[in-house]
């Protein structure tokens, strides 16, 4: 199975702070990467898709980048809102589909 | 407005069996495949199982393969899981997820059930 790996596992950052959380594929994936945000007793939230297109009403502070095996998730200027912790999932290998094992941000 | 909302968790000992259910409003649900996915206490994601939107195409992620069994009955707008052969490790908040015309990602997601497997 496709393992990813995220990192880092956690972050502490600042109000205004642009962060970036990456996302490594133990094999190449293409661009069939997705990431969610998810807040302590919510449901996942979808970010992303396709590594770089933004879901509908999502703000343009988050970001995707990547391909292959190495994907970056890039939020330009942390908003109260945005902490939370943030999954990775691949689709490559569909129907067996993975997550990265979260990275939680943190206020600092 | 889309929505997905879970049903069924609870107690149940190792080795006990319990039905999971996702109603679904807001959307035609014939039309879209549907997900299990569930997060264990403190650790992440796990992707369970998937059903096609006419049933024709069930997956399951190997850790259930055996012991669960997903369904839907398209007329009433429900997804089930059916969890047979319980183990701790099954212990997990359970939800059910929408995928967005066969993209193999999750649009959008209920708010989940907790199952607890514990003697």
């Amino acid at each position: 199975a496709i393992q990813l790996t995220q990192s880092p596992s956690s972050l502490s950052a600042s109000v205004g702070d642009r962060v970036a959380i990456t996302c490594r594929a133990s094999q190449g994936i293409s661009r069939a990467l997705a990431w969610y945000q998810q807040k302590p007793g919510k449901a996942p939230k979808l970010l992303i898709y396709d590594a770089s297109s933004l879901e509908s009403g999502v703000p343009s502070r988050f970001s995707g980048s990547g391909s292959g095996t190495d994907f970056t998730l890039t939020i330009s200027s942390l908003q109260p809102e945005d902490f939370a912790t943030y999954y990775c999932q691949q689709f490559n290998s569909y129907p067996q589909i993975t997550f990265g094992q979260g990275t939680r941000l943190e206020i600092k | 407005e889309v929505q997905l909302v879970e049903s069924g968790g609870g107690l149940v000992k190792p080795g006990g069996s319990l039905r999971l259910s996702c109603a679904a409003s807001g959307f035609t649900f014939s039309s879209y495949s549907m997900n299990w996915v569930r997060r264990a206490p403190g650790k992440g994601l796990e992707w369970v199982s998937s059903i096609s939107s006419g049933s024709g195409y069930i997956y399951y992620a190997d850790s259930v393969k055996g012991r669960f069994t997903i369904s839907r009955d398209n007329a009433k707008n429900s997804l089930y899981l059916q969890m047979n052969s319980l183990r701790a490790e099954d212990t997990a908040v359970y939800y059910c997820a929408r995928d967005p015309y066969e993209a193999y990602y999750f649009d959008y997601w209920g708010q989940g059930t907790l199952v607890t497997v514990s003697s």
